[in-house]
């Protein structure tokens, strides 16, 4: 079946990078998402990536994509407070909706 | 632009009432998703329309639950009767997409839903 997972905490300090990581069963999903959700408020579109691409750059996020082994990473250079959220991995699914991890809580320390 | 909205933002009802979640989607999007989100199971897809027709409702957990989607731009999420097991955050999401298109869900805000 369709399962996507993730590691459901990280902790690191303000300035240093953060490595979030996520593996995915469905070798046909065509695009694969990163969501940002904060306290008390809805899921964020962070990214997305292509599955025929290897690499994605946006300002701080850079989103790495193994599709031999079905692994996806976010990063996020220079981590600040503000950044402290739970992230979200999804995959494609088969009827056009989203499978989503159960989210990995970056907590940011000063 | 407005985003997706939902109301209301919190429920507290006692068990056996009726409750009813409501969604706006943004205008112009022709698929809305609901999910509903807990500690134990994380975030679960519910049901799934497109172009206000049910695409996808194997997520919907029993015959309490009901969704309606009467226009582009209104949907329900109804629950007769409310069980303690069913409190969760409710989000919905909505999108221009459909099948395996890149148009991102834009989520609500959600329901809290407290069932006592």
């Amino acid at each position: 079946g369709e399962d996507v997972e993730q590691s459901l905490f990280l902790s690191v300090r303000e300035g240093d990078s953060s490595v979030i990581n996520c593996t995915y069963t469905d070798s046909s999903s065509t695009y694969l998402y990163w969501y940002k959700q904060e306290p008390g408020a809805g899921l964020q579109l962070l990214t997305y990536i292509f599955s025929n691409m290897d690499m994605k750059q946006d300002q701080r996020l850079t989103v790495l994509l193994n599709k031999k082994d079905k692994h996806l990473s976010l990063r996020i250079a220079d981590t600040q407070t503000g950044d402290s959220a739970i992230y979200f991995c999804a995959e494609t699914g088969s009827q056009g909706n989203l499978i989503f991890g159960k989210g990995t809580k970056l907590s940011v320390k000063p | 632009d407005a985003g997706v909205i939902q109301s209301p933002r919190h429920e507290v009802t006692e068990m056996g009432q009726e409750v009813t979640l409501r969604c706006k989607p943004i205008s112009g999007h022709n698929s809305l998703f609901w999910y509903r989100q807990t500690m134990m199971r994380g975030l679960e897809l519910l049901i799934y329309f497109n172009n206000n027709v049910p695409i996808d409702d194997s997520g919907m957990p029993e015959d309490r639950f009901s969704a309606k989607m009467p226009n582009a731009s209104f949907s329900t999420l109804k629950i007769q009767p409310s069980e303690p097991r069913d409190s969760a955050v409710y989000f919905c999401a909505s999108s221009s997409g459909t099948g395996y298109s890149n148009q991102p869900q834009h989520f609500g805000d959600g329901t809290r839903l407290s069932i006592l």
